[in-house]
């Protein structure tokens, strides 16, 4: 059983560019997250899922910002046109409804934006 | 905003004693779950300990422990006979019943000194 993977796993890009990150949670976890974590923070909440469906999204997720999961399985978030305050780890996380109901997070994608 | 507040930034102790960490927060809910993850240097984040609030028994997981005083809105941790492997930034983080946002801490950095 393989954990919740993230790709990649850092990225630098120069500030107005695009980036693109892609997470593949535990396989038959229907429920998809993803957060920011800044330097000496705690993760914050962005969005989240449930099969394709995104049934929440937080302030701090910008028109800069989007996120699909288009066939229930893995997640893409992108950026556009990046700001040098977007810089941060991008983590997923993954979960099932019933049981526990416990996050399950990726290793993260380090963002540097110059 | 209902937050997680994590006092102390930084904590040290002894390898094979005893370290409490803290936590308060504060919530208009009845029904949540408290957890504390673990994001060791540069590795991803993995659950620690979880708490289901309307449970009066505090839970425990091997050398972790938890004191919740639900009155008071605290959360602490306790790790007993600390290990070298125990060194991490340690979050306290809640989720409200029907709510899938986690709420983190600031976090709070464990030292183990051999």
């Amino acid at each position: 059983d393989t954990g919740v993977s993230q790709d990649p796993r850092h990225k630098i890009t120069k500030r107005g560019q695009n980036v693109t990150f892609r997470c593949d949670p535990i396989s038959e976890h229907n429920r998809l997250y993803w957060y920011r974590q800044t330097l000496g923070q705690g993760p914050e909440f962005l969005t989240y899922f449930q099969n394709e469906a995104q049934l929440e999204k937080s302030r701090l997720l910008s028109d800069r910002f989007s996120a699909e999961r288009p066939k229930g399985s893995f997640s893409t978030l992108e950026i556009q046109r990046t700001e040098q305050g977007d810089s941060a780890m991008y983590l997923c996380a993954s979960s099932i409804p019933q049981g526990r109901e416990t996050q399950y997070f990726g290793p993260g994608t380090r963002l540097l934006v110059l | 905003a209902q937050t997680v507040t994590q006092s102390q930034p930084e904590m040290s102790v002894q390898e094979a004693e005893t370290v409490t960490l803290s936590c308060t927060y504060d919530t208009s809910e009845s029904d949540y779950y408290l957890f504390w993850y673990k994001q060791p240097p540069s590795r991803q984040m993995i659950l620690v300990i979880r708490q289901e609030a309307y449970k009066q028994q505090n839970a425990t997981e091997n050398r972790f422990s938890v004191n919740f005083q639900k009155a008071a809105k605290s959360f602490s941790l306790k790790i007993s006979d600390s290990q070298l492997g125990d060194a991490a930034m340690y979050f306290c983080a809640r989720r409200d019943f029907g709510n899938e946002k986690l709420t983190f801490g600031t976090g709070t950095r464990l030292t183990i000194i051999p």
